[in-house]
């Protein structure tokens, strides 16, 4: 079964650090992989997926099947980025995207 | 409409009633899906549906929860005889079919059972 690991429940950095939100998964198949954000008071959005190759808001996240993993990255932490993040894997199913998550991780940035 | 719409947004009921929780998706997408996310827990699949039918319900916690879908479009996600570990917030999702782009979610009922 497939399964997403997010091993720290909070993540702390000072503003202009870097930010590193680990994730790893186990699937069997070819993994499709997203992470999603969900700022305070706010619903659960997109940030980024991997089949696109962006970069949004400064992050970035490669996938590494080596490692089966697929961190979320940024050179230099943002106050707005405090948030709660939470890594996704897709399972195509019927016909649709069913998505496995992780339990997320807080990202606190302090000044 | 625009986004994903859910009602009501907060929810307290007394132990032991049955709620309803209402999803309005995105029109024209197919794929509809409701989630629970508790506190340390994340995010939990309950149900999914392509359409009006329910391909995949592995996620509901107990014959307790059900789940409609009519016209394509609008969910109720029914919930009977509530118990106190049900409280959290159920969120909804959309996507088109077969979308890479991931889904479109709800702000989620907060359900408090009391």
């Amino acid at each position: 079964a497939q399964r997403v690991t997010q091993p720290e429940k909070l993540l702390s950095v000072f503003k202009g650090a870097p930010v590193e939100l680990k994730c790893n998964y186990s699937y069997s198949g070819s993994p499709e992989l997203f992470w999603y954000v969900q700022y305070s008071r706010q619903r659960l959005q997109l940030l980024l997926r991997h089949i696109s190759r962006e970069s949004i808001k400064g992050f970035t996240a490669d996938l590494n099947k080596g490692e089966t993993s697929f961190h979320l990255k940024k050179p230099f932490a943002q106050e707005e980025d405090s948030a709660m993040y939470y890594c996704a894997l897709a399972l195509v199913t019927g016909g649709g995207n069913k998505l496995t998550f992780g339990t997320g991780t807080q990202l606190k940035v302090e000044l | 409409g625009a986004g994903v719409s859910q009602s009501p947004s907060n929810k307290v009921t007394e132990k032991g009633k049955d709620v309803e929780l209402r999803c309005d998706p995105i029109s024209g997408h197919t794929a509809l899906y409701w989630y629970r996310q508790s506190l340390g827990q994340g995010l939990e699949f309950l149900i999914y549906f392509q359409g009006n039918s329910a391909p995949d319900k592995s996620g509901l916690p107990s014959d307790r929860f059900s789940a409609e879908r009519t016209g394509g479009s609008v969910s109720t996600l029914t919930i009977q005889r509530t118990q106190q570990e049900d409280s959290a917030v159920y969120l909804c999702a959309s996507s088109l079919l077969f979308s890479g782009t991931g889904y479109t979610f709800g702000s989620g009922t907060r359900l408090t059972v009391v």
